[in-house]
């Protein structure tokens, strides 16, 4: 079974930090997605990074796929009030009908 | 746009009950999944389907089924529910093979009492 850890678990900020979450797992992934969920709804897509060493960037979110597949990061610049969500990675494994691994999840509140 | 739709949004059984969730979506999308989602979990999947009539067992299948008599429909069943089955359950649909996001209705929330 392939895990996806997630660091740190909660975050707590205020509007204007700059912030990191981890993605680890010790399997490799074809391809890994960062989906942010709000509460009472679903997960919705932000990114998805393909190739090893790949860096994406998505207005003040930074996203990067380790060199290995194995990991990959989220870094938010100049947090705000907005950013506030459950952040999930979640990796494809290869030959898996798409199948998604999810991360354990990251819980951040941006206050003002 | 529709999207993904799921029903009920909230329901409380007791122990032993049956009951079945239905997703559905209107993208024409070819796969289909159910997770739960648990507090410090993640999404963990139950059980997936790769077109209709076909469904295979996730991560979590255990005291679940599924159908998939529709292309646009995904039934998961719990057959005598059980505490450990309380949690919040997410249907998603994606395009197909490759390298696809996944689309989330907004959830069930279960409690088996």
């Amino acid at each position: 079974t392939q895990l996806l850890e997630q660091s740190p678990q909660f975050l707590s900020i205020q509007e204007g930090e700059n912030l990191t979450v981890y993605c680890n797992s010790s399997s490799v992934f074809s391809s890994l997605q960062w989906y942010r969920q709000e509460p009472g709804e679903g997960p919705v897509l932000l990114v998805t990074v393909v190739t090893g060493g790949e860096v994406k960037k998505l207005k003040r979110l930074t996203f990067q796929f380790g060199d290995a597949r194995k990991d990959s990061s989220l870094h938010i610049t100049a947090a705000q009030p907005g950013d506030t969500g459950l952040y999930l990675c979640a990796g494809e494994g290869t030959g898996t009908a798409s199948k998604l691994t999810f991360g354990t999840g990251t819980r951040l509140q941006v206050t003002l | 746009n529709a999207g993904v739709t799921q029903t009920p949004k909230f329901r409380v059984l007791k122990t032993g009950q049956s009951m079945t969730l239905l997703c559905a979506q209107d993208m024409n999308h070819e796969y289909m999944y159910w997770y739960r989602q648990d507090p410090g979990m993640g999404l963990r999947l139950i059980h997936y389907s790769v077109g209709e009539g076909t469904t295979a067992k996730g991560e979590v299948p255990d005291g679940y089924n599924v159908s998939r008599l529709k292309k646009q429909n995904f039934l998961l069943g719990l057959e005598s529910a059980a505490p450990s089955q309380t949690s919040v359950y997410f249907c998603a649909s994606s395009k197909g093979q490759g390298i696809q996001p996944q689309h989330f209705g907004d959830g069930t929330r279960l409690s088996i009492l």
